[in-house]
This record gives structure tokens, C-alpha cells and sequence, in this order.
């Protein structure tokens, strides 16, 4: 049973454009949502994070949207550039108690010049 | 560099050996996770420690795998018998949990750069 939803599974945007990535949970537990970034033979990096108790949340050029009573969360990157181009995973979590995380399957991004 | 690092980086074997990962977390983090990432997937969770208790095991970890974190510091990864199904990339991330219950946990987990597992 996948407990986060994660969409599209690849992404093609013309550099400047803003890419969206969409996630969706099922355990109402969970109460923390990050974002990672991984480079091809890399680990996966913190990029932002949100809990519940925020509709939108923004990082730098990075903003995570939050519906709570939809279940969903989703990630923009304005100005989107060429080194942005990575596989993007959203996750979920249980704060109390510093759970592991739930990961969604990937988002693979290319940004063209 | 002071991060997550794991060793080997990359290790190719053959059905049926038995092969050991190392990960050494970030200086004074006391949680440590293993996670396992197969191509095209996100990382699934397979176990982790608080210092040197193993808190949690997944049912991804089955009888031919263990793990030890014997000084609360570094961690290895034991799998025996290896299956090709066993391939994948095998990922290390460690986080500080204070203490105390309404210390909020929002920690961020720091992640190795892995090691690439190949059973022939």
C-alpha cells in the first residue's frame, strides 16, 4: 500500500517555466511534508518542508502549497533553471517521535535551456 | 566534509555472499536510519537506531538482513546470502532528536550518498 501518491513521474519544462509536482497521502497521522532533491549518484537533500498548519510555505524559489482536507501537497519551482534538473521526492512523516519518512516515487525533472 | 558517509560507495557480488556496509553519520547525531532505493523508486524505510537501540524494523528487513549500531556512533548493514532482488542502492541519513515531548521534532534527516549494491 503506497502511502503517498506522487505525480507526474517525469517533467519536462523550458527553463524560466514553473514546474509542478503533486503528492497526495492517505495516513491522516502524518503532520510533517519535505520535500528532497537527489542528483544522479547523490542522497537525496532536504529542499523545503511543511507542516499541516500552513496552507503555503516559501523558500526561495521553492514553494510547497498544503490542502489539508484534500490530502495534498504540492511543490513549485519558479524560475525554474538547467541545474535544477533532479529527481524530486516528497515525503511524509509522523513528527512525534522523529519517524522515518514515507517517500513518494520520484519526479524526474529536466530543465531546458 | 562533516556529513553522512558511507562505505563502500559501490559493491558488486555474486548470489549467495554475504557483504557489510558501513555508514558513519553526522558527530552527535543520535538517531541513524538505513533506507533501500531501487531504480526508478523512492527510498523505503528498512530500520533505525536511537544511539544504540534498534527502534524500529521494517518488514522490508527480512531474516538475512541485520543491522548494529554497537557504540551509538556508526552503523553497518549485514546482508547474508545475497539475492539478485537484493540490488539497490542502500541509503544512510542520521538526525539529532532532542529530548523531551514537546520539544518539537521537525529534525531534518541528512542523507549519505549511499552505496550501490550489484548481486550477479
Amino acid at each position: 500500500q503506497q502511502q503517498v501518491k506522487q505525480s507526474p513521474q517525469s517533467l519536462i519544462v523550458q527553463k524560466g517555466g514553473i514546474p509542478i509536482i503533486n503528492c497526495a497521502y492517505e495516513n491522516t497521522a502524518f503532520d510533517y511534508f519535505p520535500w528532497y532533491q537527489q542528483f544522479p549518484g547523490k542522497g537525496p537533500a532536504l529542499l523545503i518542508a511543511i507542516r499541516p498548519d500552513v496552507s503555503e510555505k516559501k523558500e526561495g524559489r521553492f514553494t510547497i502549497s498544503f490542502n489539508k482536507s484534500a490530502k495534498q501537497f504540492s511543490l513549485h519551482i519558479m524560475d525554474s533553471q538547467p541545474g535544477d534538473s533532479a529527481t524530486y521526492f516528497c515525503a511524509a512523516r509522523r513528527d512525534s517521535g522523529n519517524t522515518p519518512l514515507v517517500f513518494g516515487k520520484g519526479t524526474r525533472l529536466s530543465v531546458i535551456a | 566534509d562533516t556529513g553522512v558517509s558511507q562505505d563502500p560507495r559501490h559493491k558488486i557480488t555474486k548470489r549467495g555472499q554475504n557483504v557489510t556496509f558501513r555508514c558513519d553519520p553526522i558527530s552527535e547525531h543520535n538517531r541513524l536510519y538505513w533506507y533501500r532505493q531501487t531504480l526508478g523508486q523512492g527510498p523505503e524505510f528498512l530500520t533505525y537506531f536511537q544511539n544504540e537501540a534498534q527502534l524500529e524494523k521494517s518488514r522490508l528487513l527480512s531474516d538475512r538482513f541485520s543491522a548494529e549500531r554497537p557504540k551509538g556512533s556508526f552503523s553497518t548493514l549485514e546482508i547474508q546470502r545475497t539475492e539478485q532482488g537484493d540490488s539497490a542502492m542502500y541509503l544512510c541519513a542520521s538526525s539529532l532528536q532532542l529530548p523531551g515531548p514537546l520539544v518539537s521534532s521537525y529534525n531534518e534527516q541528512f542523507f549519505g550518498p549511499g552505496t550501490r549494491l550489484t548481486v550477479l
